[in-house]
Parts: structure tokens; C-alpha cells; sequence
């Protein structure tokens, strides 16, 4: 069955701390990996799309990579704006939707 | 530009009448997407249009939920005889076309079942 698992589930750093998100998959079929951030009361927004091993994408104090079990938000100094739920979701071809994560919920204090 | 909108964001309503939600994807996004989400879970995906053509109701719970979509635009989610466990966040997201293209998200229906 294809799953996708977020780590951790929750995470608080200090302004400046930097880490990393854990997103792994076991899917068959892996068309692309998708990264979004969920705001309280608001829709994802779209992050990145990775769509093969080693390929690696950045925004601002975010980096996401990916290999071919799993995918790593790197968030570097980050700062609490930063502050959201990051959700990652995989895309399999067979049957043409996203398998969501349940996320990790993120927050940065000042 | 315009993004997805969703309306009404928040709606109450009593166990057992109907209701509507309504999504006005990006123009001329021709794939359209429900999602449901519910606390502490993840998004759980409904049905997915492409053009007013629905190849995938799997993810539909049951019966009483029904969607539509008209003129390549605008969808509906419909939900009758409502239940206490549909009470959730229904999310509409739109992509140019289906595939591995990413998704805009509308900022979601707020259902509360009472």
C-alpha cells in the first residue's frame, strides 16, 4: 500500500536553529514529491515539486532534497514567520493523485 | 492573479439537511480537486475533475456526497442527509491538468455538523 510518513510530528526551535523535516515514502511508482505549508484556518500553499533522486530545490531558508526513499525540508535560521505545518504529499502515476502525509507541525520562537 | 476561492468558509448546519459548497478554481485550470481534512488527520481526497469529466469518485465516503463541475469552471460538493462525521474543512485545489503538476489550494469550507 503506498504511505507516506512525516517526522517528526511536531518540532519547536529557537530563531536561528536550524533542521530538517523528515518525509519518507513507500510507493510504487513515484511521479513526484510535493512540499506544501499550511497556515491555521488557511488552504496548503505549494513549496516545491522534486521529481527525481538528488534533485534538490530552494526558497528563501528552505531546501528541499530527495533521494529514493525519502524527502528533507532543510530550513536554515529560520525565523518565527517560519511558523506552520508542513505537509509533503507523493504523487503516484497509477492511480493519478497525491498520497498526503499527516505533516509536522512546526513552530519558531522569537 | 485571482486564486481559488471557496465559499461560504464557514457553514453550521443541522443533522440531516444538505448542503452546497462552492469553488471557483484559477481561470483556466482545467483540473479540479476536493479534499477533506480533518483534525489530526491528513487530507483525505474526495474526486478530482478534469474538464466537467470526473475519472476518479473513489475517494467519495458515500453515497451522500455528490460533486459537479460546469463549464470547465465552477464545482459544487454536495452533501445530503448530513451526519456529525462530516464535520470537517473541505479544500478545493485546481492545477493547470492532472498529473504530477502542482496543486492551488482555495482557503476551505469550515463544516460544522450539529
Amino acid at each position: 500500500e503506498d504511505q507516506v510518513t512525516q517526522s517528526p510530528e511536531a518540532l519547536r526551535l529557537q530563531e536561528g536553529e536550524s533542521s530538517s523535516l523528515n518525509c519518507s515514502y513507500t510507493v510504487s511508482g513515484l511521479r513526484g514529491l510535493f512540499w506544501y505549508r499550511q497556515d491555521p484556518g488557511k488552504g496548503p500553499e505549494f513549496l516545491f515539486t522534486l521529481y527525481s533522486a538528488g534533485e534538490e530545490k530552494e526558497k528563501e531558508r528552505l531546501k528541499a532534497t530527495l533521494t529514493k526513499k525519502e524527502s528533507f525540508l532543510h530550513i536554515t535560521a529560520p525565523k518565527p514567520e517560519d511558523s506552520a505545518t508542513y505537509l509533503c504529499a507523493a504523487f503516484v502515476g497509477n492511480n493519478r493523485k497525491l498520497i498526503w502525509g499527516l505533516g509536522t507541525s512546526l513552530a519558531v520562537n522569537p | 492573479g485571482a486564486g481559488v476561492s471557496q465559499s461560504p468558509s464557514n457553514k453550521v448546519t443541522e443533522k440531516g439537511k444538505d448542503v452546497e459548497l462552492r469553488c471557483d478554481p484559477i481561470s483556466g485550470h482545467t483540473a479540479l480537486y476536493w479534499y477533506r481534512q480533518s483534525l489530526g488527520q491528513g487530507l483525505e481526497f474526495l474526486i478530482y475533475f478534469q474538464g466537467n469529466s470526473a475519472p476518479d469518485k473513489s475517494g467519495l465516503p458515500s453515497d451522500r456526497f455528490s460533486a459537479e463541475r460546469t463549464g470547465g469552471s465552477v464545482s459544487t460538493l454536495t452533501i445530503q442527509r448530513t451526519q456529525q462525521e462530516d464535520s470537517a474543512v473541505y479544500l478545493c485545489a485546481s492545477s493547470p491538468r492532472t498529473g504530477d503538476y502542482e496543486q492551488y489550494f482555495g482557503p476551505g469550507t469550515r463544516l460544522t455538523v450539529t
